[in-house]
């Protein structure tokens, strides 16, 4: 079955470094793969999608993401932390066999120390 | 701007009652899903719509059922809740049918959750 692995439930930064978020598909066949960002007490909002337009994807507040194929993976990168980053990211997969499905991963809470 | 409206940011019910939890959007979006966010387990999906009075069982849908009367409206019902069932619920919306065989990605609108203990 497809599935998403975000490998790391918590990642700890500082201010300035660089912010980089694990994400692993399982799929034969390359999907489309999302990130999503969750801010304390709010809903998701999307923070970039990859759609096989190109394998580097970039988003909102600086983020980007590079598909791999190779890697099965689609990591999460921004080059210099924020304290405003501080949220919870969620990757997502819509597989090429699913008609209705968005699989999310479990999700990584991003903190940013001062 | 486009909005997921959900009724109630946070609520407290008994084992056994049965609870309502609403959802708007003001989008005209076809699809509209409800999901639950767990701890650790991300977003698991209970049910979806993709029409009016049409819906679809998702990863979790025991305990759970759903009624669209309306395009704009996704209830999501617990006929008699339980502690279990205790969680964040999330609702969303969109405007493509969520498909990799589609030129367009689907992107979800979501709200602001629902908070529901279950006592």
């Amino acid at each position: 079955a497809q599935s998403v692995t975000q490998l790391g439930s918590h990642v700890s930064v500082s201010e300035g470094a660089l912010v980089l978020l694990r994400c692993n598909y399982s799929s034969s066949v390359p999907p489309y793969l999302f990130w999503y960002v969750q801010y304390p007490n709010q809903g998701l909002q999307l923070l970039l999608k990859y759609t096989s337009a190109a394998t580097l994807v970039k988003g909102i507040n600086g983020f980007e993401a590079e598909f791999k194929k190779s890697e099965t993976s689609f990591h999460l990168t921004k080059p210099s932390a924020h304290m405003s980053d501080a949220a919870e990211y969620f990757c997502a997969v819509i597989p090429w066999s699913s008609a209705s499905k968005i699989i999310f991963g479990s999700g990584t809470r991003l903190s940013i120390r001062p | 701007d486009v909005k997921v409206t959900q009724s109630s940011r946070y609520l407290v019910k008994r084992t056994g009652e049965k609870v309502f939890l609403e959802c708007v959007q003001d989008m005209d979006h076809e699809n509209m899903f409800w999901y639950r966010q767990d701890p650790g387990l991300g977003l698991r999906l209970i049910y979806f719509s993709y029409d009016v009075k049409m819906k679809e069982k998702g990863d979790i849908p025991e305990g759970y059922s759903v009624s669209r009367e309306k395009k704009e409206r996704f209830s999501l019902i617990l006929e008699s809740a339980s502690t279990n069932q205790t969680s964040m619920y999330l609702c969303a919306s969109s405007s493509v049918v969520p498909s990799g065989g589609q030129a367009g990605a689907n992107v979800l609108t979501f709200g602001a959750g629902s908070r529901l203990t279950v006592l």
